[in-house]
C-alpha cells in the first residue's frame, strides 16, 4: 500500500529555469511533510518541510507547496543548479506518530 | 558537529549467515529509526526507538530482524539466517522532534 507516491522517476532541466518536483498522498490523515534529498553513496539529507496548517514554505531556492484537498505537494527550485542533480524524495507522517512513509524518488538531473 | 554514522558501509554475507549493523546517531537525538531500502524505491520503516525503548517494530519484515538500543544512544540491527531477499541499504536515521529525520550514508548489505 504506496502511501506517498512520487510519479516521475526522473526529471532533466536546464541551468537557471524552475526544477518542479511532485508528489501525491493517499493518507488524508498526514499532517507533516518533507522533502529529502540523496546523492550517490550517501544517506538522504532533510531539505526542507511543511505542516499541514501551511500551503507554502519558502527557504531560499526551494519552496514546498501543499494542496490538501488534492493531496498533493510539490518542491520549486528556482534556479535550479547543476549541484542540485540529485534524487529528491517526498515523505509524509503523522506528528504524532512517528511512521514516516516515503515516494520512491525522483532524479533530478539539472543540466549547465 | 558529527552527523548519524553507520558501519559496516558494505557487508556481503552469504545466505544463512548473521549480520548486525551498527548505528551512531546524533549525539543528544532521542528517536532512532532504522529503514530498508530497496532498488529504485523510497526508504521502508523498520522499527523506531524512543531512547532505548523500541516503541514501534510493525515494519520487520520477519522475526529474523531484531533491533536493540541498550543505552538509548547507538543502534544494532540484526539479521539472522540472511536471505537474497534481505539484499537492500539499510538506512539509520536519528531526530530530536521524531519527524525531521537525519539519515546516516546506510549500510549496503548483499546477501549472496
Amino acid at each position: 500500500d504506496q502511501q506517498v507516491k512520487q510519479n516521475s522517476p526522473s526529471l532533466s532541466v536546464q541551468e537557471g529555469r524552475i526544477s518542479i518536483l511532485n508528489c501525491d498522498y493517499t493518507n488524508s490523515m498526514f499532517d507533516y511533510f518533507l522533502w529529502y534529498k540523496k546523492y550517490p553513496a550517501e544517506g538522504p539529507t532533510f531539505l526542507i518541510s511543511i505542516s499541514s496548517i501551511k500551503d507554502k514554505n519558502e527557504d531560499g531556492r526551494f519552496t514546498v507547496f501543499l494542496n490538501k484537498s488534492a493531496k498533493h505537494l510539490s518542491l520549486h527550485i528556482v534556479p535550479s543548479q547543476p549541484g542540485d542533480s540529485a534524487v529528491y524524495f517526498c515523505a509524509a507522517c503523522l506528528v504524532n506518530n512517528n511512521d514516516m512513509r516515503f515516494g520512491a524518488g525522483t532524479r533530478l538531473t539539472v543540466k549547465p | 558537529g558529527a552527523g548519524v554514522s553507520q558501519s559496516p558501509r558494505y557487508k556481503v554475507a552469504k545466505r544463512g549467515q548473521d549480520v548486525a549493523l551498527r548505528c551512531d546517531p546524533i549525539s543528544g537525538h532521542v528517536s532512532l529509526f532504522w529503514y530498508q531500502q530497496a532498488l529504485g524505491q523510497g526508504p521502508e520503516f523498520l522499527t523506531y526507538f524512543q531512547n532505548e525503548a523500541q516503541l514501534d517494530k510493525s515494519g520487520l519484515p520477519s522475526d529474523r530482524f531484531f533491533a536493540e538500543r541498550p543505552e538509548g544512544s547507538v543502534s544494532t540491527l540484526k539479521i539472522q539466517r540472511t536471505q537474497q531477499e534481505d539484499s537492500a541499504v539499510y538506512l539509520c536515521a536519528s531526530s530530536f522532534n521524531g519527524y525531521e529525520q537525519y539519515f546516516g550514508p546506510g549500510t549496503r548489505l548483499t546477501v549472496t
